[in-house]
């Protein structure tokens, strides 16, 4: 089975704060992603990776950057916190080719800033 | 226009019940429809997948395609209250991205 870790899963930092979101897949998935979710907004792309180095900006990308030094592990980072970063955060891997379409996420980090 | 449009719920049903969940999408370039399934405070986890048109069945779960009107559906048989979830409906083109519905929480009565 498809394992995509979030090391943070409840986090509380306070406004201004650098926030760092790890995720890491264990299945040598080419593509990484980065979404945020919301109630009534569902699910929206911030950032997202298709090799290592290599960086694409989403649909929501203001306010975040991202890191991708090795293939299994893509970073999240939130230069200065601000309270409406507060949301639920999904890592989630894919691999590329055949029904590699399907997108497989991790549990979450649910972030509150204050 | 959304790319996807998802009816929210909530959607409340008694145990046993055929529950049938809906998205349409105005993208003809999807190819790729998935359905996730979402509890609370976890990630969504794939519940089903197809590629074309047609009907799709695993277990208790059918994915139904509609490419002509852009409509697709997932109907549960003899609803379980651990089917109680948000259900996420996604499509794709084959490029990076996934589309995604903004989920019908559903609750199952026992």
């Amino acid at each position: 089975d498809v394992k995509v870790t979030q090391s943070s899963r409840y986090l509380v930092k306070r406004t201004g704060e650098k926030v760092f979101l790890e995720c890491v897949q264990d299945m040598d998935h080419e593509n990484m992603f980065w979404y945020r979710q919301d109630p009534g907004l569902g699910l929206r792309l911030i950032y997202f990776s298709y090799d290592v180095k290599m960086k694409e900006k989403g649909d929501i990308p203001e306010g975040y950057s991202v890191s991708r030094e090795k293939k299994e592990r893509f970073s999240l980072i939130l230069e200065s916190a601000s309270t409406n970063q507060t949301s639920m955060y999904l890592c989630a891997s894919r691999a590329t080719g055949g029904s590699g379409n399907t997108i497989y996420f991790g549990e979450g980090s649910w972030l509150t800033v204050v | 226009q959304k790319e996807v449009e998802q009816d929210p719920g909530p959607l409340s049903v008694p145990e046993g019940a055929i529950v049938s969940l809906n998205c349409t999408y105005s993208n003809s370039a999807f190819q790729y429809f998935m359905w996730y399934r979402q509890y609370s405070r976890k990630g969504p986890e794939l519940l089903m997948y197809t590629y074309s048109s047609g009907n799709k069945e695993d277990g208790r779960f059918t994915a139904q395609v509609d490419k002509s009107s852009k409509y697709i559906s997932l109907f549960i048989r003899d609803s379980q209250p651990s089917d109680s979830a948000t259900y996420l409906c996604a499509q794709g083109t084959g490029a990076n991205n996934l589309f995604f519905g903004t989920g019908t929480r559903l609750t199952v009565i026992p």
